[in-house]
């Protein structure tokens, strides 16, 4: 069972336009959501990251937006820039017996063109 | 500070040989974790450990073990290499498994 859904797989966006990724999760325990981006032959690392007593986090150019009753959240990179173009995960983490567990969606992958 | 290292970058194996994947952070972070990286799949967490001594199973952990001796280190290994487990593995360590955690640059793994 897939506990956060990510879409959409592959986003094209003109330089200096929104580029807007989705996610939605099941369970409400999860109580952090952080979002990751990605480049390259690098490892991900922590973009942006919201808890749900939050309906909205901005840093620069990019805003995550939360609904907590439908249970979805949103990254929105405002102005877009080709130097953006990478794979972008949200996630969610959870407490679980003796520790937290994060859990990814599958991950988005964004180009930018000039 | 290195941050999270990660060795080798790239690994060839045939079918059944066995190898070692290391992780090393120099952040005193406790809670050190596993996932792998496959295409369409995000990633999925193998093993993780809340300090040394202590590990446990993640979503995937089927094929892999791992130890933790040390705050620093927390090693991968893989005993009998299957084409299934052709991936990019990343290693991750956080203070606490509550807080950011920090990635390091990845293992491309290939299982011929």
């Amino acid at each position: 069972q897939q506990q956060v859904k990510q879409s959409p797989q592959s986003l094209i966006v003109q330089k200096g336009g929104i580029s807007i990724i989705n996610c939605a999760y099941e369970n409400t325990a999860f109580d952090y959501f952080p979002w990751y981006q990605q480049f390259p032959g690098k490892g991900p690392a922590l973009l942006i990251a919201i808890r749900p007593d939050v309906s909205e986090k901005k840093e620069g150019r990019f805003t995550i937006s939360f609904n907590k009753s439908a249970k979805q959240f949103s990254l929105h990179i405002m102005d877009s820039q080709p130097g953006d173009s990478a794979t972008y995960f949200c996630a969610a983490l959870q407490p679980g017996a003796g520790s937290y567990q994060l859990t990814f969606g599958k991950g988005t992958k964004l180009s930018v063109i000039p | 500070n290195a941050g999270v290292t990660q060795t080798p970058k790239f690994q060839v194996l045939k079918t059944g040989q066995s190898m070692t994947l290391q992780c090393a952070q120099d952040m005193n972070h406790e809670y050190m974790s596993w996932y792998r990286q496959d295409p369409g799949m995000g990633l999925r967490l193998i093993h993780y450990s809340v300090g040394a001594g202590i590990t446990d199973q993640g979503e995937v952990p089927n094929g892999y073990n791992v130890s933790r001796s040390t705050t620093e280190d927390f090693p991968l290994r893989l005993l009998s290499a299957a084409p299934s487990q052709t991936s990019v593995y990343f290693c991750a360590s956080s203070r606490t498994s509550a807080d950011t955690q920090y990635f390091g640059p990845g293992t491309r793994l290939t299982v011929l």
